[in-house]
């Protein structure tokens, strides 16, 4: 089983704040890795989807970069608002048709 | 409006009592996949399908049954439900499983075995 680790687990910071956490994962057999927004009771929403090593994306305030040789990605978040505050979670899908998820960074942005 | 639904929303229910536990989706995908949310443990991919009649198990297949007879839908069905299945359940679907497809997820399922 592929392990995916997130960090930090949790995080609080101020509005206004920029922000970044890491998902780590194994870089043999790298298929694609997925970033999901989760708030709390509603079901995770995808972010990004990136396949290529040194991939950057970027959605509004929120990117994310790739680095497929040694196995980590970043998502940073810029000017971080009250409505950013989320669980936000990694997955690794390998060249299986599996998906490993990491346990998430859980983010609480203070007005 | 694309979603996929599950249903129901909440089940609390007694061990060994076979449940079925429905998904759809309405946007023509290949791809679908249960996943079980636990504390501290991430999503964890229970079992999950390329297509119709192609089903495989993920990394917690065990207590889970799942059928895909139609594009739509993927019901996930507990045959004797113990209580270490109480859990947080998640239907998910994606376009394909190739060309870095977002899955779509349900709203999540509550299930409480007792």
């Amino acid at each position: 089983i592929l392990n995916v680790e997130q960090s930090p687990q949790s995080l609080h910071v101020q509005e206004g704040d920029s922000t970044n956490f890491t998902c780590s994962f194994p870089s043999s057999n790298f298929y694609a890795l997925h970033w999901y927004r989760w708030e709390t009771a509603k079901s995770p929403e995808a972010l990004f989807v990136m396949t290529l090593n040194g991939d950057e994306k970027k959605k509004g305030r929120i990117s994310a970069t790739l680095n497929t040789k040694e196995g980590y990605s970043y998502l940073y978040i810029k000017g971080s608002q009250p409505e950013d505050s989320a669980t936000y979670l990694c997955a690794s899908h390998s060249g299986t048709y599996k998906y490993i998820f990491g346990t998430g960074t859980r983010l609480k942005v203070l007005a | 409006e694309a979603q996929v639904t599950q249903n129901p929303r909440y089940l609390i229910t007694v061990t060994g009592k076979k449940l079925t536990v429905t998904c759809s989706q309405n946007m023509n995908h290949e791809y679908m996949s249960w996943y079980r949310q636990d504390p501290g443990l991430g999503l964890r991919q229970i079992y999950y399908s390329m297509n119709v009649e192609v089903t495989d198990k993920g990394d917690v297949p065990e207590g889970y049954k799942v059928s895909r007879k139609e594009k739509r839908n993927f019901p996930l069905i507990l045959e004797s439900p113990s209580p270490n299945q109480t859990s947080l359940y998640f239907c998910a679907s994606s376009l394909t499983r190739g060309l870095g497809q977002p899955q779509h997820f349900g709203d999540g399922t509550r299930l409480s075995i007792l």
